[in-house]
């Protein structure tokens, strides 16, 4: 049974940095894609990067590039978004997920990110 | 990356049936046969329901259904069940490993 489980979310002031991390288990984990996708709080989903199934092409959302990095360590079956210069429109629940081709078919339960000062 | 337009909210009667409209460009939903629905309950992590626009993955009930007419894409919903209430987001890949949303829209069974 896939399972994806997301950690790292919080409190942080703007202009700060967070790691947010995705435990991933139930699949081959080196054989897919990785997506992060984000939910402000009470608003829409909004995809923010992808990472190839080796790590070695990574792609942002306009939103987000320059600032934040996706990486995923295959022989830990774990995915990470490294999150710097946050601003307060960064806040959102975060979630991962497993792209087998151009579609998201298991999703973690998320985590939240609030940036406030 | 301009988020794709779809209705925000949406109703039916139980037994009914409901389509969610959601209009993009050439560049996203015209371009490519990578359109995906995915339903979303409160405070849960969203539920693939449709694939390259019509495959539905194991488990999802055939009551749901997807389609595609040039830029928009469309999910229906027949037989509405009290279950169904829920918010639905479209999903186009838009090239170049890019992915765009649409702004979600709200079904309710009345």
């Amino acid at each position: 049974q896939v399972q994806l489980v997301e950690s790292g979310g919080g409190v942080v002031q703007p202009g700060r940095s967070l790691r947010l991390s995705c435990a991933a288990s139930g699949f081959t984990f080196s054989g897919y894609g990785m997506h992060w996708v984000r939910q402000p709080p009470g608003k829409g989903l909004e995809w923010v990067a992808v990472v190839s199934d080796d790590g070695t092409n990574k792609y942002y959302a306009d939103s987000v590039k320059g600032r934040f990095t996706i990486s995923r360590d295959n022989s830990k079956n774990t995915l990470y978004l490294q999150m710097n210069s946050l601003r307060t429109e960064d806040t959102a629940v975060y979630y991962c997920a497993k792209e087998p081709t151009f579609y998201f078919d298991n999703w973690g339960q998320g985590t939240l990110v609030t940036v406030s000062s | 990356q301009s988020a794709l337009t779809q209705p925000r909210s949406v109703s039916g009667s139980p037994g009914q049936s409901v389509t969610i409209s959601c209009t993009g460009t050439s560049s996203d939903v015209g371009g490519y046969k990578y359109v995906s629905w995915y339903q979303q309950h409160p405070g849960k992590a969203p539920k693939l329901m449709i694939y390259d626009v019509s495959k539905r993955p194991s488990g999802v009930p055939d009551r749901f259904s997807g389609s595609k007419s040039g830029n928009t894409a469309s999910l229906t919903i027949s037989g509405l069940q009290a279950e169904d209430e829920a918010d639905y987001y479209c999903c186009s890949y838009a090239g170049s490993y890019t992915w765009v949303f649409g702004g979600g829209t709200k079904l309710t069974v009345l």
